[in-house]
């Protein structure tokens, strides 16, 4: 089916472990985003591509690391997991600069223990 | 760096009624966009309206509208005939690069 999907929807895992977060889209979007959701702060940009081999960091980057060899593709890896980084992750895509609007997967539960 | 503010974490409306969400931002850039997204409780971020701001009119999308301010940096959203379905989280959204979002405001339609 076309669209943007996350997997694990769910996940808990311990401090320390490294955990990756996964991104599909279907549209060859060429702009790819993860965003982190926690109650008050709204959406936070942790990392975005413009273009496959093209990374740029965003507001809070620090302890998450991307890549993006295929355009359809942007994993989110957390490389020790801190309680800090217990959140609801969204990977988003669109289609380019402009009026275009942001899709959304269904956002990715992480619990760090 | 661009900032979205919304300054009113919780609201509440009667079913049918009218309620408007504010949203302001802060950028010196002339060009770009703004979106108001809904979050309901499935989690799932949805588009409710979009705004160029080269427009001057504002965006209408059935009961939404927006009332843009340019020059005050106001992007607010109004609900007309408010549906219990329109409960969920409003986060109001800048771009240019990367979209910045607000951070948020949950609304309540009370039958």
């Amino acid at each position: 089916d076309a669209g943007i999907t996350q997997s694990p929807r769910y996940k808990i895992t311990e401090t320390g472990r490294q955990v990756t977060l996964m991104c599909h889209q279907t549209w060859s979007h060429s702009y790819m985003f993860w965003y982190r959701q926690d109650l008050g702060h709204g959406l936070r940009l942790i990392y975005y591509s413009a273009a496959a081999d093209i990374t740029d960091k965003g507001e809070v980057p620090d302890g998450y690391v991307v890549s993006r060899s295929k355009t359809e593709n942007f994993p989110l890896t957390l490389e020790s997991a801190t309680r800090s980084q217990t959140s609801v992750y969204f990977c988003a895509s669109s289609a380019g600069v402009g009026s275009g609007e942001l899709f959304f997967g269904e956002g990715s539960r992480l619990t760090v223990l | 760096a661009q900032t979205v503010t919304q300054s009113q974490p919780e609201m509440s409306v009667q079913e049918a009624e009218t309620v408007t969400l504010s949203c302001t931002y802060d950028t010196s850039e002339s060009d770009y966009y703004l979106f108001w997204y809904k979050q309901p409780p499935s989690r799932q971020m949805i588009l409710v309206i979009r705004q160029e701001a080269y427009k001057q009119q504002n965006a209408t999308e059935n009961r939404f509208s927006v009332n843009f301010q340019k020059a005050a940096k106001s992007f607010s959203l109004k609900i007309s005939d408010s549906q219990l379905g329109d409960a969920a989280m409003y986060f109001c959204a800048y771009r240019s690069a990367t979209f910045v979002f607000g951070p948020g405001t949950r609304l309540s339609v009370l039958p």
